[in-house]
């Protein structure tokens, strides 16, 4: 089955820096994988998602992410970061019809 | 895209007790998803809920336990019973947007629930 792992528990980043997330999928088929924010107190909201084609793909919020299949790898990065992206992130892949979310990644903005 | 309403949003509720949380969704979806994410943890299926045939629950979720309803293509209920402060999580419903598979899931506000 498909899994997703994400290394990184807490990110803390000052705003205007950069940021990259990792996440690692297990090895299989070309995967299904999507990258979602939850803000706090709020439900989850899709930042971007990869099927095929492309290996960088846009999302919302000014993020990307790239699908590297030599590292299995689907990490999502922002240029410059706000301080409203201060949220927990979470990869998912497509695990028979499911969604099989990585354990998420907490980032803290600091001014 | 779907737009989801859960309610409620919160509750607090005594041990022993059961709780319905309802959900509703602004267009008619296949697959209907019920998460649970417990304090400072990722998201866990507790079960699928298609409309017309019984949920299909995940390993260590029971229906008894979690009872789910799925009366028609834009509404589904789940019911935590008996309920025990281990209980206490956030749980969310989701939804499958392109009626294929969980290819784009969108997720309802969630309901924060505490046992005391």
């Amino acid at each position: 089955a498909q899994s997703v792992t994400q290394p990184d528990i807490h990110i803390t980043v000052s705003e205007g820096a950069s940021l990259e997330l990792r996440c690692n999928y297990s090895y299989g088929a070309t995967p299904y994988l999507f990258w979602y924010v939850q803000s706090p107190g709020q439900g989850l909201q899709l930042l971007l998602k990869y099927f095929s084609g492309d290996t960088l793909v846009q999302g919302i919020k000014g993020f990307e992410a790239e699908f590297k299949r030599s590292q299995s790898s689907f990490n999502l990065r922002k240029p410059s970061v706000h301080w409203s992206d201060a949220a927990e992130y979470f990869c998912a892949v497509v695990n028979d019809y499911k969604l099989s979310f990585g354990a998420g990644t907490t980032v803290t903005v600091r001014a | 895209s779907a737009v989801i309403s859960q309610k409620p949003s919160r509750d607090i509720c005594q041990r022993g007790t059961s709780l319905t949380i309802q959900c509703q969704v602004d267009s008619q979806v296949t697959m209907m998803f019920w998460y649970r994410q417990q304090p400072g943890q990722s998201l866990t299926l507790i079960a699928t809920a298609n409309q017309g045939s019984e949920a299909t629950y995940e390993s260590g979720f029971v229906i008894d336990k979690f009872p789910i309803s799925r009366p028609n293509l834009t509404f589904s209920t789940l019911t935590v019973s008996n309920m025990s402060p281990e209980d206490s999580s956030i749980y969310l419903c989701s939804v499958d947007g392109q009626g294929v598979g969980n290819t784009e899931a969108f997720f309802g506000q969630g309901t924060r629930l505490t046992v005391v």
